[in-house]
């Protein structure tokens, strides 16, 4: 079974700083998928990046990057340029690779991060 | 933007009934996912359905939990007889496929309160 761990429960920023999520999973699975998924008050759970564990080269989407480290098994979530509508809950999230089946997505207890203007 | 749409937004029962909560996954995706996210706590998954059957489910998913697609459009769970720890946010998911990776997505979710 995989777990997932987010030490930071809550996280406080202000507005245009740079703030980095910590995320470690335990896994014996070579091939793997992570996530960062956001959820805002509004509950809706929206992707914000995955990884592929099999890819070397880190991830990014705009002012989203992570810092993906296989051995170690850490996958954390850098924002830049920090923004008022990035306040959320952020989960880290693993996917096993998909062997025929449709496996779930594993979920971390989450971060809420808050940016203060 | 096609999105996947759940109902109610928010269930109110007593202990001991019976719930159905509704999605409508996005139309040309064939795998489906339901989670839950009791209050302050992480979302987990109970099961995933393909081809009109359950494909993978959790330890969460017991007898009391069942699930169909009683038409083209809508997935369902039902929880049979609901207890006080039922209490959570139920969120839907579906994506195109489960081979490889494939994003899957969210719908709003249904806040259940069990009495």
């Amino acid at each position: 079974a995989q777990t997932v761990t987010q030490s930071q429960p809550e996280m406080s920023v202000q507005e245009a700083e740079t703030v980095t999520l910590s995320c470690t999973y335990d896994t014996s699975e070579n091939n793997y998928y992570l996530f960062w998924y956001k959820q805002p008050p509004s509950r809706q759970m929206i992707l914000v990046i995955r990884q592929e564990a099999y890819k070397q080269q880190n991830a990014t989407e705009n002012r989203f990057s992570v810092n993906f480290q296989k051995a170690a098994k850490s996958f954390s979530l850098k924002i830049s340029d920090s923004q008022l509508g990035d306040t959320a809950m952020y989960f880290c999230a693993f996917m096993k690779h998909p062997g025929g089946g449709a496996d779930g997505l594993t979920f971390g207890k989450g971060t809420h991060l808050i940016i203060q203007p | 933007e096609p999105e996947v749409t759940q109902t109610p937004s928010h269930q109110v029962t007593q202990m001991g009934q019976e719930v159905i909560l509704r999605c409508v996954p996005i139309s040309n995706h064939l795998y489906f996912y339901w989670y839950r996210q009791i209050l302050g706590q992480k979302v987990e998954f109970l099961v995933s359905f393909y081809n009109n059957e359950i494909s993978e489910k959790s330890e969460i998913f017991d007898d009391q939990f069942s699930v169909e697609r009683p038409d083209g459009s809508n997935f369902t769970l039902k929880i049979r007889s609901t207890k006080l720890e039922d209490s959570a946010m139920y969120f839907c998911a579906s994506s195109p496929r489960g081979q490889g990776y494939n994003e899957q997505f969210f719908g709003p979710g249904t806040r259940l309160t069990v009495l």
